[in-house]
């Protein structure tokens, strides 16, 4: 049973460019949140997507948008990158069990 | 605000037992968590408390007291491998999942 998949796993990319990175959840899980997480600090909130809606968002600014389809995947997108931007970006999926989110093993962006 | 305190980093011996403390607040409460994240690594599911009192799976056990807002990780019988990071997490009323900033958990041979 495949867990939470992500890609790319690393990227480099340069100030002002975009990205958007890829995210299959956990089979049988149907929501799916986005985090960042710098080095040495706890995953920061992005958004959540349930049914192909965003439904939840963290502090942070529009140049992040999401999509979910409906297989349930999602794409975390970032605009006019900067190079605070630079951080690792974990997926984790959900369904309605109380043991909590299974994560992805991320995606480690460098914004140069 | 929404946070939630744990010690940024606790050192403890192979073979010895370790608490690692995290008190919280947060706009709702949902239930306390715990994750583990090793360098490099994602984070893993390890513990939750919905209700208050000790909830023991295997080496690890977790306690939550929702009047104090305040929880622990017990990890017994530590092994070099649980050197990480360990996080506590809480779900809040709009049912997302915040994070600490972490507790990083060294292991001394």
């Amino acid at each position: 049973d495949a867990g939470v998949t992500q890609s790319p796993t690393h990227l480099i990319k340069t100030r002002g460019q975009q990205v958007t990175l890829r995210c299959s959840p956990k089979s049988g899980h149907d929501t799916v949140s986005w985090y960042q997480q710098a080095l040495g600090q706890g995953p920061q909130f992005i958004f959540q997507y349930y049914e192909e809606e965003e439904r939840q968002r963290g502090n942070f600014p529009d140049r992040f948008s999401g999509h979910q389809f409906p297989n349930y995947s999602s794409e975390l997108n970032v605009n006019a990158l900067l190079l605070g931007d630079s951080a690792l970006y974990l997926c984790a999926s959900s369904g309605d069990s109380i043991y909590g989110y299974t994560f992805g093993s991320g995606t480690r962006l460098t914004v140069v | 605000g929404q946070s939630l305190e744990q010690p940024s980093e606790v050192t403890a011996v192979e073979g010895a037992i370790v608490q690692i403390n995290c008190t919280y607040q947060t706009s709702g409460f949902y239930g306390l968590s715990w994750y583990q994240q090793h360098d490099g690594g994602a984070p893993t599911f390890l513990s939750y408390n919905a209700l208050d009192g000790l909830e023991e799976t295997g080496r690890f056990s977790s306690f939550l007291s929702r009047s104090d807002s305040y929880g622990y990780l017990l990890l017994q019988e530590l092994q070099m491998k649980d050197s990480a990071s360990y996080f506590c997490a809480v779900k809040d009323r709009d049912d997302k999942i915040i994070f600490g900033k972490g507790t990083r958990l060294h292991i001394l041979p």
